[in-house]
């Protein structure tokens, strides 16, 4: 089954300083890779995902990830951290194995929750 | 464009009730999924649907119900809630064919 490790429960960085949040999948097949991020108190909203192609992937508000299949992993990097990237954020899968290939359904990691000092 | 919307923002409710978290989505999208989530646990699936008509169960399905009249409406049903059912509850939608999932505003439930 699929499943999404997010090692990192509690991140601080300077704002200024570059970030990167780590993610780990399982996943039998291709996966299909999303990031979320999630301000307090708000739903989530979609920063930046990959289906295929090239594994370098830019989303919005200047967020970028990574796809390696090698080591099954997906970050999240940022070169410059601003105060407003205080947020949590998740990493997520396809489930598409789990529910007998119903597409859409997704796997959450547990987030990854960002602080930026001044 | 609205999106999703869900109603009520928030709700506190006494155990045994009867609540049904309502959502509504305005982008035609086939797909609708429920989601609760819980501090440290991250978002978990509960219900899903692929089409008006269809429903399926996600990973913690036990005590809420689904329905999918039409395309624009899932609403969860707890028949009669119980404290663990305390949580945040999310509502998404995906068009199919790009797989990606927007999310409702969310509705924070208490059970006492």
């Amino acid at each position: 089954a699929q499943s999404v490790t997010q090692p990192d429960i509690h991140i601080t960085v300077s704002e200024g300083a570059s970030l990167e949040l780590r993610c780990n999948y399982s996943y039998g097949a291709t996966p299909y890779l999303f990031w979320y991020v999630q301000s307090p108190g708000q739903g989530l909203q979609l920063l930046l995902k990959y289906f295929s192609g090239d594994t370098l992937v830019q989303g919005i508000k200047g967020f970028e990830a990574e796809f390696k299949r090698s080591q099954s992993s997906f970050n999240l990097r940022k070169p410059s951290v601003h105060w407003s990237d205080a947020a949590e954020y998740f990493c997520a899968v396809g489930a598409y194995l789990n529910y007998g290939g119903s597409q859409g359904n997704l796997i959450f990691g547990k987030g990854t929750k960002l602080s930026v000092k001044p | 464009i609205a999106g999703i919307t869900q109603a009520p923002t928030s709700q506190i409710l006494a155990a045994g009730r009867r609540m049904t978290l309502r959502c509504t989505q305005d982008m035609r999208h086939n797909a609708m999924y429920w989601y609760r989530q819980d501090l440290g646990l991250g978002l978990r699936l509960i219900h899903y649907s692929n089409t008006a008509g269809t429903t399926g169960k996600g990973e913690v399905p036990d005590g809420y119900s689904v329905s999918r009249a039409n395309t624009d409406d899932f609403p969860l049903t707890l028949a009669s809630a119980v404290p663990s059912q305390t949580s945040v509850y999310f509502c998404a939608s995906s068009d199919l064919l790009s797989d990606t999932q927007y999310f409702g505003p969310g509705t924070r439930l208490t059970v006492l």
